[in-house]
């Protein structure tokens, strides 16, 4: 089993761009995460997913966009991004008991 | 509101133990989880306590005392791989995880 898996690992943007990180998890987890570390910051929420076909806003949702189309993925879109975005993206999924979740590996954002 | 307070630096020997705590005000509250992150990883998830009391979790232990708002986070036999971040993390809802900042420990020989 591969767990969560991110793609990309790396990415540079320039201002306005926009992109959209994937994420796959084979556990068949009902609950999907993603969160953004900034330094000093610790984890936060931006959106989340407690099933297949639902969304749900996090700690900080503005300037992000998700889908979960299918149970296994859950894709994080970024229409037009800004420096404030610079940050390691990480993507988690989870059980219903929701307490215990499983990381993916990340992804390294530059917004220049 | 909701916030989580952890040191933000515990320094330890190796072989030692050191305790790091966490207190929490939060609008809802289901348990207290607990996670390490060592540089450039994902965090991992360690333990999780939804009653008073301890947890153990072989050289990892964890508490929780609901009417205090407060836990911590024992670790034993500290092992120059232990140093990492230790986040604490409390579920306030059936969903969704509040991370506090983090707690960098370092391990010294």
């Amino acid at each position: 089993n591969a767990g969560v898996t991110q793609t990309p690992k790396f990415r540079v943007l320039k201002t306005g761009q926009s992109m959209t990180l994937l994420c796959a998890q084979d556990m068949n987890h009902e609950y999907m995460y993603w969160y953004r570390q900034d330094p000093g910051m610790g984890l936060r929420l931006i959106h989340y997913s407690v099933g297949e076909g639902t969304t749900a806003k996090g700690e900080v949702p503005d300037g992000y966009n998700v889908s979960r189309l299918k149970k296994q993925n859950f894709l994080l879109g970024l229409e037009s991004a800004a420096p404030s975005q610079t940050s390691v993206y990480f993507c988690a999924s989870g059980g219903l008991a929701g307490h215990e979740q499983y990381f993916g590996p990340g992804t390294r954002l530059t917004v220049t | 509101g909701q916030s989580l307070e952890q040191p933000s630096e515990v320094t330890a020997v190796e072989g030692a133990i050191v305790q790091i705590n966490c207190t929490y005000q939060t609008s809802g509250f289901y348990g207290l989880s607990w996670y390490q992150q060592h540089d450039g990883g994902a965090p991992t998830f360690l333990s999780y306590n939804a009653l008073d009391g301890l947890e153990e979790t072989g050289r990892f232990s964890s508490f929780l005392s609901r009417s205090d708002s407060y836990g911590y986070l024992l670790l034993q036999e500290l092992q120059m791989k232990d140093s990492a971040s230790y986040f604490c993390a409390v579920r306030n809802s059936g969903y969704a995880l509040n991370f506090g900042k983090g707690t960098s420990l370092l391990v010294t020989p």
